[in-house]
């Protein structure tokens, strides 16, 4: 079956250490992006990558590092640089062909707690 | 950015009746896309339904409909003969076309529906 995972489904973590989630997709898609969900706040995107090795940053990047080595793969790094991390993660992808009505595919998500 | 509102963080409707969320957006743009989805308890977004700007027509899938007032840039999702099922987060969101490789949410309405 195509489709997107992200692992681990939950993740703790300690104050001051960085964390990778995982994002995997095998729809063959070139677009993939993470996004941060808040209660209230709906989907804020962090990075966006159109392209193997190019990523662009989102509204908010800091404290995030992202990857794009393979095209199947988008991993986020949380550092320790950001303030409050605790939250829901989104990652999604989508054929990279804008002038259609492609819409994102999600995966299921990752919650993660700092302790 | 884009601007995304949904202006009902809570709606509720009574089982087999007819709800309508609404979403309003901003934009100088012709040509843009836009999406209803849907985020169960079991936080996996489902596409629901999808409208091009250029289609006077409005999006129907089954029971979900959208109406799209392009002057008013409003595009409201109407939830006819409400099933338990249906019960969930609601998000519209928004898209450029030709260019437009990012997606803009609003902050969601959460829709109970009552037996």
């Amino acid at each position: 079956d195509g489709g997107i995972t992200q692992s681990p489904k939950y993740l703790f973590r300690k104050e001051g250490q960085n964390v990778t989630l995982s994002c995997e997709q095998n729809l063959n898609h070139d677009a993939m992006y993470w996004y941060r969900q808040d209660p209230g706040q709906g989907l804020r995107l962090i990075y966006y990558s159109q392209i193997v090795n190019d990523f662009q940053k989102g509204d908010i990047a800091e404290g995030y590092s992202v990857s794009r080595e393979k095209k199947e793969s988008f991993p986020l790094t949380v550092t320790s640089a950001q303030k409050n991390p605790t939250a829901f993660y989104l990652c999604a992808s989508s054929v990279a062909n804008w002038g259609f009505y492609n819409e994102q595919f999600f995966g299921p998500g990752t919650r993660l707690t700092v302790l | 950015a884009q601007t995304v509102t949904q202006s009902q963080p809570e709606m509720s409707v009574q089982e087999a009746e007819t709800v309508t969320l609404s979403c309003t957006y901003d934009t100088s743009e012709s040509d843009y896309y836009l999406f209803w989805y849907k985020q169960p308890p079991s936080r996996q977004m489902i596409l629901v339904i999808r409208q091009e700007a250029y289609k006077q027509q409005n999006a129907t899938e089954n029971r979900f409909s959208v109406n799209f007032q392009k002057a008013a840039k409003s595009f409201s999702l109407k939830i006819s003969d409400s099933q338990l099922g249906d019960a969930a987060m609601y998000f519209c969101a928004y898209r450029r076309g030709n260019t437009g490789n990012q997606f803009y949410f609003g902050t969601g309405t959460s829709l109970t529906v009552i037996p």
